[in-house]
């Protein structure tokens, strides 16, 4: 049963450039959710996609947009590049609910360059 | 969500217990406390999750206060493969909660 995975592992973008991200979910879970991870912070959540719509989103700019597709997979948007964006971006995905196993699972992140 | 508070950084030698304090004095009744684990470039994976009193799986034990304001991680006999960040969260987990990360405790383990 494959985790989480997200594609690439490594990137490395110019300033004003466009970037996408991809993740695949854990087998049976219909949420994912997205983070940024700058060195040596904790993740910060930046939306998060049930149902192809985004539910809720955290404090990012409109820049960050996503997509969920219906077969559970997700993108990751970022346009216009910035400096700041440099992070590792990390997907979870869960399973709706307000059940006790809702556990979110974690991808091993795409570490984005921008120079 | 209920803020944590924990040290950032905590020193350890092989074959010791680690016990790591995280404090959450604005917890709400239907919280619980989760502890996640995250190694260098990967994604933070959980270790274990309680509401009160004590829990215990193969990884760690997590002790709850009754009072619930704080929770402290006990890993025991630690090895140089726990040298890692962790974290130690707040919410009700439910499927659409967003966790909300600090900045965790990492964690150096010595031989």
């Amino acid at each position: 049963d494959a985790g989480v995975t997200q594609s690439p592992t490594h990137l490395i973008k110019t300033r004003g450039q466009q970037v996408t991200l991809r993740c695949s979910p854990k087998s049976g879970h219909d949420t994912v959710s997205w983070y940024q991870q700058a060195l040596g912070q904790g993740p910060q959540f930046i939306f998060q996609y049930y149902e192809e719509e985004e539910r809720q989103r955290g404090n990012f700019p409109d820049r960050f947009s996503g997509h969920q597709f219906p077969n559970y997979s997700s993108e990751l948007n970022v346009n216009a590049l910035l400096l700041g964006d440099s992070a590792l971006y990390l997907c979870a995905s869960s399973l709706a609910g307000t059940g006790r196993d809702t556990e979110a699972f974690f991808g091993q992140g795409t570490r984005l360059t921008v120079v | 969500l209920a803020k944590t508070t924990q040290p950032i950084s905590m020193d350890s030698y092989e074959g010791q217990e680690v016990n790591i304090t995280c404090s959450h004095n604005n917890i709400a009744t239907n919280d619980y406390i989760t502890w996640y684990q995250q190694f260098p470039s990967q994604g933070p994976r959980f270790i274990i999750q309680g509401y009160k009193t004590k829990v215990t799986n193969e990884v760690a034990s997590l002790f709850i206060p009754a009072d619930r304001k704080s929770s402290t991680l006990s890993l025991p006999r630690v090895s140089l493969s726990d040298t890692a960040v962790y974290y130690c969260l707040v919410g009700d987990f439910t499927g659409f909660q967003k966790l909300v990360f600090g900045t965790g405790t990492r964690l150096l383990v010595s031989p």
